[in-house]
């Protein structure tokens, strides 16, 4: 069956632009991962949705990230006045239900900020 | 607490070799350790993962060592392929959190 997608695979903006990152999970899964990577440097973890609960947004960088999942589905990344330092790949995950199950990620955004 | 480290940053071997990459942790909450490869352009996929009642787990030439004790846990590859050349993650988890190691990058040479 069809893997993580996200949405673009490149995105390339200007300094203080607002940029929104989309992300569908596998049919089914009910638990959805960020994490940014960084050039050369491991994999960070941004913010966690698990079904219909409030998310896990203790590993947000600051106010500037925001996520949501509608529907328990479909899940946007949105990055406000985007500075150079979030140059990065930004990842999206699923799994089934969150708690140790097996991960699946996407192939990723890769994001530039001029 | 929450830091998994990893070494080497970067691993040259030749083809048939056995590179190993080791882990640590800190934090004995941890009850989950996968491991996970990376192609260039790619996403991470699972490769292997441990739980910390067994010492050793082994998926065709893959094979993950875990001491409990020394909070360590390291992942060799046998007879290594060129195919084998990706990025390792290691990674420590306890419910629905991850804490991933920074990565090693593995050659192989033909």
């Amino acid at each position: 069956g069809a893997g993580v997608s996200q949405s673009p695979s490149n995105k390339v903006t200007e300094k203080g632009k607002d940029v929104e990152l989309r992300c569908d999970p596998i049919s089914g899964h009910t638990a959805l991962y960020w994490y940014r990577q960084s050039l050369g440097q491991g994999l960070e973890f941004l913010i966690y949705f698990q079904g219909n609960s409030a998310p896990d947004k203790s590993g947000l960088p600051s106010d500037r990230f925001s996520a949501e999942r509608t529907g328990g589905s479909v899940s946007t990344l949105t990055i406000q006045r985007t500075q150079q330092e979030d140059s990065a790949v930004y990842l999206c995950a699923s799994s089934q239900s969150g708690t140790q199950e097996t991960q699946y990620f996407g192939p990723g955004t890769r994001l530039l900020v001029l | 607490q929450q830091q998994v480290k990893q070494s080497p940053q970067s691993l040259i071997v030749q083809k048939g070799g056995i590179p190993i990459i080791n882990c640590a942790y800190e934090n004995t909450a941890f009850d989950y350790f996968p491991w996970y490869q990376q192609f260039p352009g790619k996403g991470p996929a699972l490769l292997i993962a441990i739980r910390p009642d067994v010492s050793e787990k082994k998926e065709g030439r893959f094979t993950i060592s875990f001491n409990k004790s020394a909070k360590q846990f390291s992942l060799h590859i046998m007879d290594s392929q060129p195919g084998d050349s990706a990025t390792y993650f290691c990674a420590a988890s306890y419910g629905q959190n991850f804490v991933f190691g920074p990565g090693t990058r593995l050659s192989v040479l033909p």
